[in-house]
């Protein structure tokens, strides 16, 4: 069974633009779950979406938006770039949303805010 | 509040001695207990996971942990560490749903 791929791995990008990550779960997952990773603050929960519908936001700005589709495949957007976006943006994919769910990650996408 | 602390931000340890990675936690309920691993360019891998039931949880690569209710913690261990553990490690506990707080890592590195 084919793991959770994540696209692009890398991007580069200028402050004030926005950016598009896509998350594909593993097939018959429906959650989907997005972490932020940086040296500074480690991994941070971002948001959970279970059915096309988000279930738990973190602490992080509007600018930092996600969607799921019907077939389980997730984006997650972040307009008005700032260096501090900067970061490693990891998906996770689990067959529901139970916490004693296993939580599969994927390689991550490296964002570079310039 | 839910939170998890990993005291040690690095260790070194020599090949073939043992190690002991230490994660404490906070959590009102019942806590759902991972570790992770991750290696320079990857994901997460998951080693073990701790529901309820026995306190000494086997997972892969010859790791296991302890859970301890009665000190808030959830120390991995290996027996014989092998040159390539070398990576970071990450205790996390589950809540909210998929919603997991990780520690800051752990970072072994492992000495020929």
């Amino acid at each position: 069974k084919a793991g959770v791929t994540q696209t692009p791995r890398y991007l580069i990008k200028t402050r004030g633009q926005q950016v598009t990550l896509s998350c594909s779960p593993i097939s018959g997952h429906r959650s989907v779950s997005w972490y932020q990773q940086t040296p500074g603050q480690g991994l941070q929960f971002l948001f959970e979406y279970f059915s096309e519908t988000q279930r738990n936001k973190g602490n992080f700005p509007g600018r930092f938006s996600g969607r799921q589709f019907s077939n389980s495949r997730s984006e997650m957007n972040v307009s008005t770039l700032e260096l501090g976006d900067s970061a490693l943006y990891l998906c996770a994919s689990s067959l529901t949303s139970r916490e004693t769910d296993t939580q599969y990650f994927g390689p991550g996408t490296r964002l570079t805010v310039l | 509040a839910q939170s998890v602390t990993q005291p040690d931000i690095h260790i070194t340890v020599s090949e073939g001695a043992s190690l002991e990675l230490r994660c404490n936690y906070s959590y009102g309920a019942t806590p759902y207990l991972f570790w992770y691993v991750q290696s320079p360019g990857q994901g997460l891998q998951l080693l073990l996971k701790y529901f309820s039931g026995d306190t000494l949880v086997q997972g892969i690569k010859g790791f296991e942990a302890e859970f301890k209710r009665s000190q808030s913690s959830f120390n991995l261990r290996k027996p014989s560490v092998h040159w390539s553990d070398a990576a970071e490690y990450f205790c996390a506990v589950g809540a909210n749903g998929n919603q997991f707080y990780f520690g800051t890592g752990t970072s072994l590195t492992v000495i020929p």
